[in-house]
């Protein structure tokens, strides 16, 4: 069963306007959450996390938004460029009260295409 | 960022035979790396949880006796495919933790074909 989940396996957006993708996960204990960008041939990289506590996390052109009780998350990238066209993975986890890391719980990824 | 290399990006072998895969943290002290697996068009799955100087934690469904764990130092950790068969073809990337508990950084992956 897919716990994290992002529904659309790619999203055509023109360069210059802004790009939104979604992520919903079932499991309430997650509190952490993580947007990787991939490249071909290439390990995911890290891109903006952000903690249950808080909605809202930017970085620069980038935004992630939580809504806990939707359970969904979303990365807005504005204004878009040709470089942000790669395979997006959303990613969750549970944060260890005791300190220590724990393995994330990825999606599928969705494929951002960014068109001239 | 934290940079985190994986060895060898690409192998193939021939059915029962045994693969080592390597993952080193270069610029900064990993205590937990993990190691996930990605079949085609599914999403990265994880394996294990492999803490330095301790054995790893293997997730459900995930044979320990085929998957040889070894994080012998801070900046090592190693997976070994043990009688490698066609079914174990897959891509395998671990990931690296450094001060900020929470967020991982990969590897590039490897690829595995088994014939």
């Amino acid at each position: 069963d897919q716990q994290v989940k992002q529904n659309s396996p790619s999203l055509s957006v023109q360069e210059g306007r802004i790009s939104i993708l979604n992520c919903d996960y079932t499991n309430s204990m997650f509190d952490y959450f993580l947007w990787y960008k991939k490249y071909p041939a290439e390990g995911p990289t890290f891109l903006i996390s952000i903690s249950s506590i808080k909605d809202k996390n930017e970085d620069g052109r980038f935004t992630v938004f939580l809504n806990k009780s939707a359970k969904h998350l979303s990365l807005h990238i504005v204004p878009s460029q040709p470089g942000d066209s790669a395979v997006y993975f959303c990613a969750a986890c549970l944060v260890r009260g005791g300190g220590g890391a724990d393995g994330l719980t990825f999606g599928k990824g969705t494929h951002l295409i960014i068109q001239p | 960022g934290a940079v985190v290399s994986q060895h060898p990006s690409w192998v193939i072998c021939k059915s029962g035979t045994s693969v080592k895969i390597e993952c080193r943290s270069l610029d900064f002290q990993a205590t937990t790396m993990f190691w996930y697996r990605q079949f085609p068009k599914q999403s990265l799955m994880l394996m294990a949880t492999s803490n330095e100087g301790s054995k790893a934690t293997y997730e459900q469904g995930v044979e320990k006796d085929k998957f040889l764990i070894n994080h012998a130092s801070l900046t090592l950790s190693t997976l070994t495919v043990t009688s490698a068969h066609p079914e174990d073809s897959s891509f395998y990337i671990c990931s690296a933790v450094g001060g900020d508990e929470n967020i991982q950084y990969f590897g590039a992956g490897t690829r595995l074909s088994v014939l």
